[in-house]
C-alpha cells in the first residue's frame, strides 16, 4: 500500500486532455511540495513537475501540475502516443522523514 | 552533461550482502543530496534512502532500516548502498538519483542496476 494514492490506470485518445490524481495527507502533500515523474519501462524515470507546478527545461507545456490541500493532480493536454507511460507523484513525508511515492498510474493512449 | 552510473547489482542468496555504487559526473557532486530509489518487479517506485552533502544526514525507508547503509565519497564522486540481510522482497532495479537544489526534485537519474535475491 502506497502512502500516496493514485488511480492505477488512465486513458485517452490523441489530442485529448487527461488528468491523474494523487491523494495524500497533512504530513506529506499537505505540508510539502509535490513532484511528478514519468517512467517508461527499461528507462530512467524522468522529472516532469517539481514544486507542485514547475516544469524543468525541456518538458513540454502540455504537462501541468496543481495542488490543493492534501491532493494534487497532473494534467496532460494534447495527448500524444509518446505520452504512454507510468506516472508517479511523490512528496516528502514529515512523519516518516522520507520521500513517498504514489503507486503509479499507467497511461494508455488509445 | 550530468551522468549517473550504477554498478554492483547481481544475483545474491537470501541473507546475503551486496554493495551498489553510483558514480556521478558532469556536476559538483559534493553540493547535492543523493538518493536511491527502487522498482520491484511489477510494482511501482519506492524511495529507499538519501544522504546529505558531506554525509552528515541520512534517511531510510522503514523496510531497510538496520539492513542497508547509504554512504558517499565526495572525492570519488560516488555514492554507495551497502545491502545486508537481503530478502526476496528486496529484488528490484535500484536507481540512484540527484536531488536538485532548492526543492527541484530528483532531477537526474541513472539507468538502474538489477538486484535479484533468490536461492
Amino acid at each position: 500500500q502506497s502512502v500516496l494514492t493514485q488511480p492505477p490506470s488512465a486513458s485517452g485518445t490523441p489530442g485529448q486532455r487527461v488528468t491523474i490524481s494523487c491523494s495524500g495527507s497533512s504530513s506529506n502533500i499537505g505540508s510539502n511540495y509535490v513532484y511528478w515523474y514519468q517512467h517508461l519501462p527499461g528507462t530512467a524515470p524522468k522529472l516532469l513537475i517539481y514544486r507542485n507546478n514547475q516544469r524543468p527545461s525541456g518538458v513540454p507545456d502540455r504537462f501541468s501540475g496543481s495542488k490543493s490541500g492534501t491532493s494534487a493532480s497532473l494534467a496532460i493536454s494534447g495527448l500524444r502516443s509518446e505520452d504512454e507511460a507510468d506516472y508517479y507523484c511523490a512528496a516528502w513525508d514529515d512523519s516518516l522523514s522520507g520521500w513517498v511515492f504514489g503507486g503509479g498510474t499507467r497511461l494508455t493512449v488509445l | 552533461e550530468v551522468q549517473l552510473v550504477e554498478s554492483g547489482g547481481g544475483l545474491v542468496q537470501p541473507g546475503g550482502s551486496l554493495r551498489l555504487s553510483c558514480t556521478a559526473s558532469g556536476f559538483t557532486f559534493s553540493n547535492y543530496w543523493m538518493t536511491w530509489v527502487r522498482q520491484t518487479p511489477g510494482k511501482g517506485l519506492e524511495w529507499v534512502a538519501n544522504i546529505k552533502q558531506g554525509g552528515s544526514e541520512k534517511n531510510y525507508v522503514d523496510s531497510v532500516k538496520g539492513r542497508f547503509t547509504i554512504s558517499r565519497d565526495d572525492a570519488k564522486n560516488s555514492m554507495y548502498l551497502q545491502m545486508n540481510s537481503l530478502r526476496a522482497e528486496d529484488t528490484a532495479v535500484y536507481y540512484c538519483a540527484r536531488e536538485g537544489r532548492e526543492a527541484a526534485g530528483f532531477d537526474f537519474w541513472g539507468q538502474g542496476s538489477l538486484v535479484t535475491v533468490s536461492s
